[in-house]
């Protein structure tokens, strides 16, 4: 099976700099994603990377290096709307997404 | 609005009854999923279609079926509902014609199977 790991949880202050990791060991790899989830929402996504490096988009940054397996998340300039799961999501060789259990972040003032 | 909607919105449902829960996009996405998820398990893979008229099984097929007759819905029936079907169920879509084939979800659908 795939097995991806991500943070349980994470609590970081307004205004300030929160990086979600993500270590993933799946069969094949055609893309990494990662989705932003409200309490009671559906996913929506936020980025995808299929090669290394960094992907910027606004605040948020997604890097990954597929030798090692890694990605991480990185949410700048947090507001109190940034509070929510956010999901990494490998598609692995069957071109099948497989999700980690999602990171709960919390903004505090 | 372009999107994917799903129905209903919440149900309760006593064990061993027949549920179908609707799910219909208007985005023409050629590929349609559905997902479970549950408290610190994250989303799992129930079926998925990648084309009308073509059926897949995911990762947790067991106790559900579903059809794929046209381009737009994707329903999922669950024959008899059991109580470890109680779950928080998202259907998705995408399209292998843009580039990243990013799946889109759904508003979602709580189960509770007493």
């Amino acid at each position: 099976g795939q097995n991806i790991d991500q943070p349980t949880e994470m609590t970081a202050t307004e205004g300030a700099i929160v990086q979600i990791n993500c270590t993933y060991q799946t069969s094949g790899f055609n893309g990494l994603f990662w989705y932003q989830q409200h309490a009671g929402e559906a996913p929506t996504f936020l980025s995808y990377n299929v090669l290394d490096g960094l992907e910027e988009k606004g605040r948020f940054s997604s890097f990954l290096s597929r030798s090692k397996g890694y990605s991480y998340l990185l949410l700048k300039e947090l507001q109190m709307k940034d509070s929510a799961s956010y999901l990494c999501a490998v598609r692995d060789g069957d071109y099948k997404l497989s999700f980690g259990a999602g990171t709960t972040v919390t903004v505090r003032a | 609005i372009a999107g994917i909607t799903q129905a209903p919105t919440s149900q309760i449902l006593a064990a061993g009854r027949r549920m179908t829960l609707r799910c219909t996009q208007d985005m023409r996405h050629n590929a349609m999923y559905w997902y479970r998820q549950d408290l610190g398990l994250g989303l799992r893979l129930i079926h998925y279609s990648n084309t009308a008229g073509t059926t897949g099984k995911g990762e947790v097929p067991d106790g559900y079926s579903v059809s794929r007759a046209n381009t737009d819905d994707f329903p999922l029936t669950l024959a008899s509902a059991v109580p470890s079907q109680t779950s928080v169920y998202f259907c998705a879509s995408s399209d292998e014609r843009e580039g990243s084939d990013t799946q889109y979800f759904g508003p979602g659908t709580r189960l509770t199977v007493l």
